[in-house]
């Protein structure tokens, strides 16, 4: 595997169910991020993990839930969602540098419908 | 606030004809502008970083060039397979609190280049 993958790709699921997406990046970096794209709308920020630590929550949510083991594993558990929070959920990954500007690097995506 | 405007959202040319699509910006302090083409049902591919107003990058029939409220990614003698969404992103200078790592990203341009 290389660059940054994601399971499942897609996934639809009822409003009382709970399912995890998983995201791991295989690029050596020490950033993570959760995005949430829907249509006709910019990519929204939701996590932010930094050397394992959450640095960042856009007001979120809370039926949406993140967790990273180590640096490159991610998940996003998710429960009791909403028609609305159907969209395409994308992971991404960097290398952090102090003071450097960093590109991030896209998973493919898990494209969610909520039924 | 940071703010990013793309535009047009859709654009469709000939096979060869050139054009250009703009990314216009508001934002505190730029500690760099990324450009990300995005296929359908894919996750948005890394493009170019640019830094600071002057400078242009180019990467085959792309060139990406930024001045100080906006860039533009030219794209010259376009091919049918360089149809995409174009996404355009900044990240300010000043942490903000919200996170330095923070990408403010446009809507995209959909491009799509007819045989």
């Amino acid at each position: 595997e290389t660059g940054v993958t994601q399971t499942p790709r897609h996934l639809v699921m009822g409003m009382t169910n709970k399912k995890s997406l998983k995201c791991e990046q295989h690029l050596g970096h020490n950033a993570m991020y959760w995005y949430k794209q829907s249509a006709k709308k910019p990519l929204e920020l939701m996590f932010v993990y930094s050397l394992e630590e959450r640095v960042e929550n856009n007001s979120v949510p809370s039926r949406f839930s993140p967790e990273c083991p180590n640096s490159s594993h991610l998940f996003l558990h998710l429960h009791t969602l909403q028609p609305e929070d159907s969209a395409l959920y994308l992971c991404a990954s960097s290398q952090e540098r102090p003071e450097e500007v960093y590109e991030q690097y896209f998973g493919p995506g898990t494209r969610l419908t909520v039924t | 606030e940071d703010q990013v405007t793309q535009s047009p959202e859709a654009l469709r040319l000939q096979e060869g004809e050139s054009s250009s699509l703009n990314c216009s910006y508001t934002v505190s302090g730029l500690r760099g502008l990324f450009w990300y083409r995005q296929d359908p049902g894919k996750g948005p591919e890394f493009l170019f970083t640019l830094y600071s107003a002057g400078e242009e990058k180019e990467k085959e029939r792309l060139k990406a060039t930024l001045t100080k409220k906006e860039s533009f990614l030219h794209i010259t003698a376009p091919k049918p397979e360089d149809s995409a969404t174009y996404l355009c992103a900044v990240q300010a200078e000043e942490y903000s609190g919200a996170g330095s790592y923070q990408l403010t990203f446009g809507k995209g341009t959909k491009l799509s280049v007819i045989p």
